[in-house]
C-alpha cells in the first residue's frame, strides 16, 4: 500500500517568514495530494491540493508543488501569521477500484508553531 | 449548517461494553470514510462507502463495524471495547475524486 513520509514533525518560525513542509510517497499510481490544516480540538480542514498532472498550484500565501518523478510534494507558506499556528498533515490517496472511494493515506503531521 | 456532524463529541465506557458513533453529512456526498487519530495524532483510514457497499477494509479488527441506512449516514458501531481503541474518530465524506470533507470528531476514551 502507499506510504507517506512528512517532515519536519515540528517547525518554528517567527512570524512574517516562510515555512515549508516536506512529503515523500511511495506509490507511484497515487494521483491526488491534498494538504489539511488541523487545529486544536477540530477536525481536518483542507488548505490546498493537487493533482498529478500539474506541478504547482498557489493560493494566496500557500502553494504546493509536486515532483511527480522524484515522488514528493512540499507545502509553502509565506507571509506567517499567529493563525498559521496549527499541526499540517499531508496525503495521497490509496489507488483503488475508482467511483472516488480512495482513502487518504497521511504523514505524520507536522506542528507549525509561529513565534510573535 | 454543519456539513459533516458526528455525536457523540466525547464518549467514555468501560472495557468490554459495545458503543455506536454517529455520522451526517448533508452535502449530498456518494461517499463516506471512519479515520482512527491516535494519541500521536496519526490518521489512518479504517472504512469507506460508497453508495452503501464497503469499498475499502484496512485492517481494522471486526470489533468494528460500519453501517450506513442512508447515503447520508455512516455509523461505526465497536463491540468488546479495548484500551487501545481509546482514540478520535474522524467521519469524512466527498463526492467522487474530490475534497474529502471532516466532522469534528469523537473523542473515544476506553477505561
Amino acid at each position: 500500500g502507499e506510504n507517506v513520509e512528512q517532515h519536519p514533525s515540528t517547525l518554528s518560525v517567527q512570524e512574517g517568514d516562510s515555512a515549508v513542509i516536506k512529503c515523500t510517497y511511495s506509490d507511484s499510481a497515487s494521483n491526488y495530494f491534498p494538504w489539511y490544516k488541523q487545529e486544536l480540538g477540530k477536525g481536518p480542514q483542507l488548505i490546498i491540493d493537487i493533482r498529478s498532472n500539474v506541478g504547482e498550484k498557489k493560493d494566496q500565501r500557500i502553494a504546493v508543488t509536486l515532483n511527480k518523478t522524484a515522488k514528493h510534494f512540499s507545502l509553502h507558506i509565506t507571509e506567517t501569521q499567529p493563525e498559521d499556528s496549527a499541526v499540517y498533515f499531508c496525503a495521497a490517496t490509496i489507488p483503488g477500484a475508482g467511483g472516488g472511494a480512495d482513502g487518504l493515506t497521511f504523514g505524520k503531521g507536522t506542528h507549525l508553531i509561529i513565534q510573535p | 449548517d454543519t456539513a459533516v456532524s458526528q455525536t457523540p463529541k466525547y464518549l467514555v465506557t468501560q472495557m468490554g461494553n459495545d458503543k455506536s458513533i454517529k455520522c451526517e453529512q448533508n452535502l449530498g456526498h456518494d461517499t463516506m470514510y471512519w479515520y482512527k487519530q491516535d494519541s500521536k495524532k496519526f490518521l489512518k483510514i479504517m472504512f469507506s462507502y460508497n453508495n452503501k457497499e464497503l469499498i475499502i477494509n484496512e485492517t481494522v479488527p471486526n470489533r468494528f463495524s460500519p453501517k450506513s441506512p442512508d447515503k447520508a449516514h455512516l455509523n461505526l458501531h465497536i463491540n468488546s471495547l479495548e484500551l487501545g481503541d481509546s482514540a478520535v474518530y474522524f467521519c469524512a465524506s466527498n463526492q467522487w475524486g474530490n475534497e474529502q470533507f471532516f466532522g469534528p470528531g469523537t473523542r473515544l476514551t476506553v477505561l
